[in-house]
């Protein structure tokens, strides 16, 4: 049973163009979170989402960035237009129903992008 | 605004002693609080978990202790390993928004040294 994975691992981009970060939940899963740590940070939540549907985007830049978990395929975390400052790990979780405390959210690896 | 904060960025410890490692909250409406722990270059990894109707919970050598009228909660880890080196994340949840997201602290690199 492979854990939520994450791809690509690293990514380089240069100011101005675009990002996508994928994630594949645990089987079985159908909520996903996506969290964003700085340099130095914690991780901060960005957006939560159900399959086809944005349940909480409270913590994502109103400018950018979008989400989606289309019924098929990964969850996509986008970013246009990146900037230097989007520099950071960003790690996806995910969880079989609403989590805590009924179920923890399993993390994936990271995606580790560098703006350049 | 920081709602979770971990003040000591890094502890060490020797092998084989406790380590304590704290966390302070100020949103009173979290109702349920999470240590993960973090290797470099993965991804967190769920530690132990409590609610906020309890004030100890216990699994090996792991207890989390939390104190609701000093929104703080520690996490004691006895005995330490060298294989307990990592970064430990306090989290929590349940404020404002949805319940289903995780605030977290900022870390404390803990070193078991053998």
């Amino acid at each position: 049973n492979a854990g939520v994975m994450q791809n690509p691992r690293h990514l380089v981009r240069r100011r101005g163009q675009e990002a996508r970060l994928r994630c594949s939940p645990m089987k079985g899963h159908s909520h996903v979170y996506w969290y964003r740590q700085l340099p130095e940070e914690g991780l901060k939540f960005m957006v939560y989402l159900q399959k086809e549907n944005i349940i909480d985007e409270s913590g994502m830049p109103k400018e950018r960035f979008s989400a989606e978990f289309p019924k098929e395929g990964p969850s996509i975390l986008r970013i246009q237009q990146v900037v230097r400052g989007d520099s950071a790990a960003y790690f996806c979780a995910s969880s079989p129903s609403p989590p805590f405390p009924n179920t923890e959210a399993f993390f994936g690896q990271g995606t580790r992008l560098t703006v350049v | 605004d920081q709602q979770v904060k971990q003040n000591s960025p890094s502890l060490s410890v020797q092998e084989g002693r406790i380590s304590i490692l704290n966390c302070d909250y100020t949103n009173s409406m979290f109702d349920y609080f999470l240590w993960y722990k973090k290797y470099p270059a993965e991804g967190p990894t769920f530690l132990i978990s409590i609610s906020s109707i309890k004030d100890k919970n216990e699994d090996g050598r792991f207890t989390v202790f939390l104190n609701k009228s000093a929104k703080h909660l520690s996490l004691h880890i006895v005995p330490s390993q060298p294989g307990d080196s990592a970064v430990y994340f306090c989290a929590a949840s349940g404020a404002s928004g949805s319940a289903r997201q995780l605030t977290f602290g900022s870390g404390t690199q803990l070193t078991v040294l053998p």
